[in-house]
Parts: C-alpha cells; structure tokens; sequence
C-alpha cells in the first residue's frame, strides 16, 4: 500500500538543528523527496535523494535514506525562524508523489 | 520565467454546483499534476496530465475531472460539490513527470470553499 507517515511538530530552538523523520511504504520508489509549504503558499521543492543513495547533503541539509527500514530524515543545520513551515516528505510510486502528512516546524528564538 | 500560475486563487460555492479551476504551468513543461490539500486528508493526489493525456489517476471520485489543452495549460472540473469537497487545490509542473528527476513546481493553489 501506499503510506506515508511523519509527525506533526516539531519545536526547536533557533541555531539548533532540526530532524525531521517520516516512513513510507512503497520500495518501488526511485526518488523519495522533501518540500516545504509556507503559510498561505504553494510546495516548494528542498531536495530529494535517489533511492540507491543513503545520504545527500546540501548546505544546511542533510537527507539521510535506510532503505531497509523505509525511513527517511531531513536534517535542517543552524535552524533560522525563516525555516518555521511545514515540512512534507513524498514517495514517488510511479507517475505521482504521495504525500505524508506534515510536519509542522516552529523555531523559537 | 514566470512560474506556475492558478486562477481564481479563491473561490466560495455552494452544495451542488459545479466549478472549474484553471492551471497554467511554466513554458516548456509538459505535465501537469493536481493534488487536494485537506487538514484531515493532508495532500491527495487527482490526476496527471502529459501532452493532453491523462497519465495517471487518484482515487477520486467520477465527480473530479480534468483536461489539458495543446499548450499545456490544465483545467479540473468538481461537479455536484460537497461540503468535503473544500480544501485548497493545488496544481504542480514539470517537464516530464513527477517520477523524474526534474522538478516540479507547484502554484499558490486556490482555496475553494463550498457552503
């Protein structure tokens, strides 16, 4: 089945780093991605990792993939209060992204 | 280069009408993918559309349609609306699809509120 799973919040403190986690299902997945949606705003693409890979970094962040385990994590270096957004992780089971839930990140200073 | 572009940005209707949202993606990419953004769904896909054919299809119901015209640009059509039917739709391109590694980029959505 197609599921993709991430918790809700997230509360950090400004120059802290941020994980972000989330578990999805579908092994068939080449790309497995991270967008960002601002309040009152579209997606935005933040990065994405090839299924082969176990790490991509991009300055201040950091993919980390366990294929085995199905799990992926964003990793936000340096926290600033302009990364408060929600996060959504998406698998990529054929031609269509499959979203999980959000992750609601406030960075307090 | 302009980006994705969604009209009416925001949109009130009531049960049993119809409505049609439009989608103009950015020059050059050729698919177009709609998505439902809910608080208690969060972000379901609708459809795909790639150089006028529907690619791919959600689980929606036969009410959520959608076409694409010769330049790419996309409508989706809700008839017969529910109260569920609220939410912000969002609409996302691409040049070749979303399974690639080409990026797709969404529009603002428009918020459609059905009373």
């Amino acid at each position: 089945g197609e599921d993709v799973e991430q918790s809700l919040f997230l509360s950090v403190r400004e120059g802290d780093s941020s994980v972000i986690n989330c578990t999805y299902t579908d092994s068939s997945s080449t790309y497995l991605y991270w967008y960002k949606q601002e309040p009152g705003a579209g997606l935005q693409l933040l990065t994405y990792i090839f299924s082969n890979m176990d790490m991509k970094q991009d300055q201040r962040l950091t993919v980390l993939l366990n294929k085995k385990d199905k799990h992926l994590s964003l990793r936000i270096a340096d926290t600033q209060t302009g990364d408060s957004a929600i996060y959504f992780c998406a698998e990529s089971p054929g031609d269509k992204l499959i979203f999980g839930t959000g992750t609601r990140l406030q960075v307090f200073p | 280069k302009a980006g994705v572009t969604q009209t009416p940005r925001y949109l009130i209707k009531t049960r049993g009408q119809q409505v049609t949202l439009s989608c103009s993606p950015i020059s050059g990419h050729r698919s177009v993918s709609w998505y439902q953004q809910t608080p208690g769904q969060g972000l379901q896909f609708l459809f795909e559309y790639f150089s006028e054919t529907q690619r791919n299809k959600g689980n929606f119901p036969g009410r959520f349609s959608g076409r694409q015209f010769s330049n790419s640009r996309s409508e989706m059509n809700v008839s017969t609306l529910e109260l569920g039917d609220s939410a912000l739709y969002l609409c996302a391109s691409s040049f070749n699809g979303p399974q690639h590694d080409n990026e797709q980029f969404f529009g603002p959505g428009t918020r459609l509120t059905v009373l």
